[in-house]
């Protein structure tokens, strides 16, 4: 099955620089790569996904990028706040079955100090 | 405000106890997955239903646990009898899928149950 690996596993970062997390995926028929941040006390809620057709993608102060060949892809936040700060969580949707799955990263929590 | 409703928030049971979690997912949604969070395991797929069958349990202790979609409104995850090692937080999340895949976009996730087996 498909294997998420995630670094690293803790991020400080002052206010205003940028953060960057990195998963590495396992199944090379992987499609789908989404990244969910989590608050405390709170469920993984989506903040940006990508697809195997596209190699990089932006939404405000996130991106994420794919390399299909390297199996990888990375999630950058810019200019960081205090409201960043939360577990982000990388995932894999497996290949060509019609019943695959998302498999997670074990999670990076990311601490932006003012 | 569309939302996975979760009960109960908070369990504290003694080891051998029956414990069962509710879900709720978003109406209109057709799959629904259970997970449990640890430190250790980080999110862990136990049961997914789409369009309330059961395809895919493998993750889940099969001699203690037990998944169910009564209807299409509720989801139920059972745990007996329950064991020290069972102490995590047990999330449901529910999605749309389209096509002939069990989920092609986005996991709506409910706030969790907190599950303490002393």
């Amino acid at each position: 099955g498909e294997n998420v690996e995630q670094h690293p596993s803790t991020l400080s970062v002052q206010e205003g620089d940028s953060a960057v997390i990195k998963c590495t995926y396992s199944d090379s028929a992987s499609n789908y790569f989404p990244w969910y941040k989590q608050e405390l006390g709170k469920g993984p809620q989506l903040i940006i996904d990508i697809r195997s057709n596209v190699g990089e993608k932006k939404d405000q102060r996130i991106a994420v990028t794919l390399n299909k060949t390297a199996k990888h892809f990375s999630l950058h936040i810019t200019e960081t706040q205090p409201e960043d700060s939360a577990v982000y969580f990388c995932a894999a949707k497996g290949g060509d079955s019609g019943y695959s799955t998302l498999t997670f990263g074990k999670g990076t929590m990311l601490l932006v100090s003012p | 405000d569309a939302r996975v409703t979760q009960t109960p928030r908070h369990k504290v049971t003694e080891m051998g106890q029956e414990v069962t979690m509710r879900c709720q997912p978003i109406l209109g949604h057709n799959t629904v997955f259970w997970y449990r969070q640890t430190m250790m395991q980080g999110l862990e797929l136990l049961a997914y239903f789409r369009n309330r069958a059961p395809l895919d349990d493998s993750g889940m202790p099969k001699d203690r646990f037990s998944a169910e979609m009564p209807d299409a409104t509720l989801a139920t995850l059972k745990i007996q009898p329950s064991e020290p090692r069972d102490s995590a937080v047990y999330f449901c999340a529910s999605g749309l899928s389209l096509g002939g895949g069990p989920n092609t976009g986005e996991l709506f996730f409910g706030e969790g149950s907190r599950l303490t087996v002393l």
